[in-house]
């Protein structure tokens, strides 16, 4: 089957540096994604990775190993409004997103 | 219009009932989407379209239908819902990009009692 991992929850203070994980097994693989979702909002894109390396966007990185099945979003500088549900989607052979449960970043002061 | 809308924004819905969900959008995207989003789960595929006049199956179609008359327009109808029903429901589109990105509307949230 596919799927796609990533951590229920996490924890990061106000300023700091903050890395989210995401691996998957996918049947086939055409791009992966990171969106944001603010509660109670539709998912807004972040980022797409298709080959190995780091994407940089501002504040935030994508990292992307597809011989490890692996991706990473690195936010920086963390801002309050960074809390967040953070959501990895992997485009399979069909063409199709498969995502993540998503990750609830909660930001501290 | 500006992106994608979706309709109602609400709503309460007994058991049984006929419900159509609206989703429009003005940016020429060939492909459009509906997903349904649950506690503790990812986005779930319900059916897609690639073009005006085709449509497809996703993970999750049953109890749903929907119809692709235009570029803009694509409604999900639930014949006869059921409390299993009750989610969060997103339409999406894709084309206008060279990554074929997914871009979401408002969504809707759906309650079956």
């Amino acid at each position: 089957g596919q799927n796609i991992d990533q951590p229920t929850e996490m924890t990061a203070t106000e300023g700091a540096i903050v890395q989210i994980n995401c691996t998957y097994q996918t049947s086939g693989f055409n791009g992966l994604f990171w969106y944001q979702q603010h509660a109670g909002e539709a998912p807004t894109f972040l980022s797409y990775n298709v080959l190995d390396g780091l994407e940089e966007k501002g504040r935030f990185s994508s990292f992307l190993s597809r011989s490890k099945g692996y991706s990473y979003l690195l936010l920086k500088e963390l801002q309050m409004k960074d809390s967040a549900s953070y959501l990895c989607a992997v485009r399979d052979s069909n063409y199709q997103l498969i995502w993540g449960a998503g990750t609830k970043l909660i930001i501290k002061p | 219009i500006a992106g994608i809308t979706q309709a109602p924004t609400s709503q309460i819905l007994a058991a049984g009932r006929r419900m159509t969900l609206r989703c429009t959008q003005d940016m020429r995207h060939n492909a459009m989407y509906w997903y349904r989003q649950d506690l503790g789960l990812g986005l779930r595929l319900i059916h897609y379209s690639n073009t005006a006049g085709t449509t497809g199956k996703g993970e999750v179609p049953d109890g749903y239908s929907v119809s692709r008359a235009n570029t803009d327009d694509f409604p999900l109808t639930l014949a006869s819902a059921v409390p299993s029903q009750t989610s969060v429901y997103f339409c999406a589109s894709s084309g206008g990009d060279a990554t074929d990105t997914q871009y979401f509307g408002p969504g809707t949230r759906l309650t079956v009692l």
